[in-house]
This record gives structure tokens, C-alpha cells and sequence, in this order.
């Protein structure tokens, strides 16, 4: 199947400074890429959709300028968590399709996940 | 609103035992339901659902999506404890986005 490849996997700051996670396509392009947040013992949260080319979807109650979404390539979206805080320690997933999600060959394939941890 | 409920939210069996586990949705637009697998990382794959009655089969897996009633079930028979994870059920609702239920916590006790 497809793989989606995300970095890091792991990874532990200080508050205030700024994390980047990378999640990357491997064998083929998706345009569209969704950005998920998991806190312990619950379900995936739908923050963002990532739009090649153009600026990020963003669901309700998210903040855009906390968590900055770039896709600058077909096979790269990345997500800035700015001026981290302790609350915004998560497990954090991406997502791409080989087509559109929810179609016919659609289905999603997610990334490792980045757990982070901001002391 | 749209929304995703699975039941049970845990579950414990013996290994050997079959489980159903359960998906009901509420939505405009439905597109399809996927079910996948969540051991200690990123969810893993395991079913996409468009057509209601219609069943797929992995193994010792097994699904089913029933669009009148709205609900999807999940079967493992003859579980193992490799089965042991959290199963999430996700539905798209029209657009490419998915809304994922709370998830069944799966527990095979060998």
C-alpha cells in the first residue's frame, strides 16, 4: 500500500519555542493532506486540511496562526506549532489518499504520528 | 451535526472468541465508511464501505455497512491477541474529510 512518512517521531521543547513535523508522501503525489491531533485514549481530531498550492483548511476552534500548515509540494505538507505550550502536547497524525478520500481506491493512509511533548 | 458513535467503548474477551463491533452514523451527503486498526502508533487500514449488504472479508475480519439503518459492524472471529488494539470507525461525509467515531478498545486475554 501506500506510504506516508512522518518526522519526527518523537519530540520534547521547551514552552514558547516553535516544533515543525514534516509528513511526507513516499511513493505518490497527493494534493490534499489532513493534519489530526490524538489526545491519550481518545479518537483522531480533525484539525486542518492541507491543500497543495494554496492555504490550509482549518476546522472550528483551531487556531491558524498557532498551527501553521504548508504544503509546498505534492509529496510534503508540514505542520509549525508556534510558541508551543504544555496544552499543546499531543499526538500528532497526518494523513494523505492515493485519491479522493472516501472514493473508490480512496482510503487514507496515515503517518507514524509525532508525539509532542512541550515541558 | 454530524456524528460517528461506536459501541462498545471497551471490550474484553478470551482469545478464540468472536466480537462484533459497532458503528452508527448520523450524516448528510454520506460517501463511505472506513475502519482501521490503531496498535500504538497511526492507525492502520483495514476497510472502506460504500455500498450497503455488500460484506468484505480480510481473514479472520469481516464488515458490512448498512446505509438504511445508517451503521456499519466489524467482525473478528477466532480472535487472537495480536487482535488487541483500538478499532476507530471514520465516515466522509461528502468532501474528502473524515469524522472518526470514539473507537472500541479491543482486549483478547490469552
Amino acid at each position: 500500500g501506500a506510504v506516508v512518512s512522518q518526522h519526527p517521531s518523537r519530540v520534547i521543547c521547551k514552552s514558547g519555542t516553535s516544533v515543525k513535523i514534516e509528513c511526507r508522501s513516499l511513493d505518490f503525489q497527493a494534493t490534499t493532506m489532513f493534519w489530526y491531533r490524538q489526545f491519550p485514549k481518545q479518537s483522531l481530531m480533525l484539525m486542518a486540511t492541507s491543500n497543495e498550492g494554496s492555504k490550509a483548511t482549518y476546522e472550528q476552534g483551531v487556531e491558524k496562526d498557532k498551527f501553521l500548515i504548508n504544503h509546498a509540494s505534492l509529496t510534503l505538507s508540514t505542520l509549525t506549532v508556534t510558541s508551543a505550550h504544555p496544552e499543546d502536547s499531543s499526538f500528532y497524525i497526518c494523513s494523505a489518499s492515493v485519491g479522493v478520500a472516501g472514493g473508490p481506491g480512496g482510503e487514507l493512509f496515515f503517518g507514524e504520528g509525532s508525539r509532542l511533548t512541550v515541558l | 451535526e454530524d456524528k460517528v458513535v461506536q459501541s462498545p467503548l471497551s471490550l474484553v474477551v478470551h482469545e478464540g472468541d468472536t466480537v462484533t463491533l459497532n458503528c452508527s452514523y448520523e450524516v448528510t451527503n454520506f460517501r463511505s465508511l472506513l475502519w482501521y486498526k490503531q496498535e500504538k502508533k497511526a492507525p492502520t487500514f483495514l476497510f472502506m464501505l460504500t455500498s450497503s449488504g455488500i460484506e468484505k472479508k480480510s481473514g479472520r475480519l469481516s464488515s458490512i455497512l448498512d446505509k438504511k439503518e445508517l451503521f456499519s459492524i466489524l467482525n473478528i472471529t477466532a480472535t487472537q491477541t495480536g487482535d488487541s488494539a483500538v478499532y476507530l470507525c471514520a465516515v466522509t461525509f461528502g468532501n474528502e474529510k473524515l469524522t472518526f467515531g470514539t473507537g472500541t478498545r479491543l482486549t483478547i486475554i490469552p
